[in-house]
């Protein structure tokens, strides 16, 4: 099974920062891989498809790239609204959908 | 509008029955398929199981084979998640999840939160 690696585990930083989340695959992905945003209480949303494709109305702000076996989501200019948990997510035909562990970004 | 509109919280005694749903509305529903998606308290998602609406072909994580059935009735275009009987340990937020082609999940459910204790 393809296995999803997310880092780091916890970020903290502040409004107007630029943050970088990595998710790495434990073996090649090519480029199927989505990233999502979930806030305390509610479900999950859709940010980046096929490792680097901005969602309809997601803000110009957040950012997917890589392939292979390393991605990474970054927000340009962090705001208020972004503090949440991020996931990555792959999915194949032979082992389904896997979701990395989570990123938990904080406010500093 | 998309929408998927789940049922409401549960709390149930382990070795219960359960069914809960997911109804779409605002797309042709029997097009797509529909994940579920258990995420333990404070924890992290973890894909539980997927089936087309068009034939009801359902595909398990082999982490929930055996332990959940996920069903659906295209004509009142609704998914359902089963258990026969609940432990604790199936204590959870639940969330269904339209899958598109590209294998990602565009739109999610609110969730339904199932409690088991005695």
């Amino acid at each position: 099974d393809i296995q999803m690696t997310q880092s780091p585990s916890t970020l903290s930083a502040s409004v107007g920062d630029r943050v970088t989340i990595t998710c790495r695959a434990s073996q090649s992905i090519s480029s199927w891989l989505a990233w999502y945003q979930q806030k305390p209480g509610k479900a999950p949303k859709l940010l980046i498809y096929k490792a680097s494709n901005l969602e309809s109305g997601v803000p110009s702000r957040f950012s997917g790239s890589g392939s292979g076996t390393e991605f990474t989501l970054t927000i340009s200019s962090l705001q208020p609204d972004d503090f949440a948990t991020f996931y990555c997510q792959h999915y194949n035909s032979y082992s389904g959908f896997t979701f990395g562990q989570g990123t938990k970004l904080e406010i500093k | 509008e998309v929408q998927l509109v789940q049922s409401g919280a549960e709390v149930k005694k382990p070795g219960e029955s359960l069914k809960i749903s997911c109804k779409g509305s605002g797309y042709s529903f029997s097009s797509y398929w529909i994940a579920w998606v258990r995420q333990m308290p404070g924890k992290g998602l973890e894909w539980m199981g997927i089936i087309y609406i068009g034939d009801s072909d359902a595909t398990y994580s082999p982490s929930f084979q055996g332990q959940v059935t996920i069903s659906a009735d295209k004509s009142i275009s609704t998914a359902f998640l089963q258990w026969s009987s609940l432990k604790a340990s199936d204590t959870a937020m639940y969330y269904c999840a339209r899958r598109t082609r590209d294998g990602d999940f565009d739109y999610w459910g609110q969730g339904t939160l199932v409690t088991v204790s005695s």
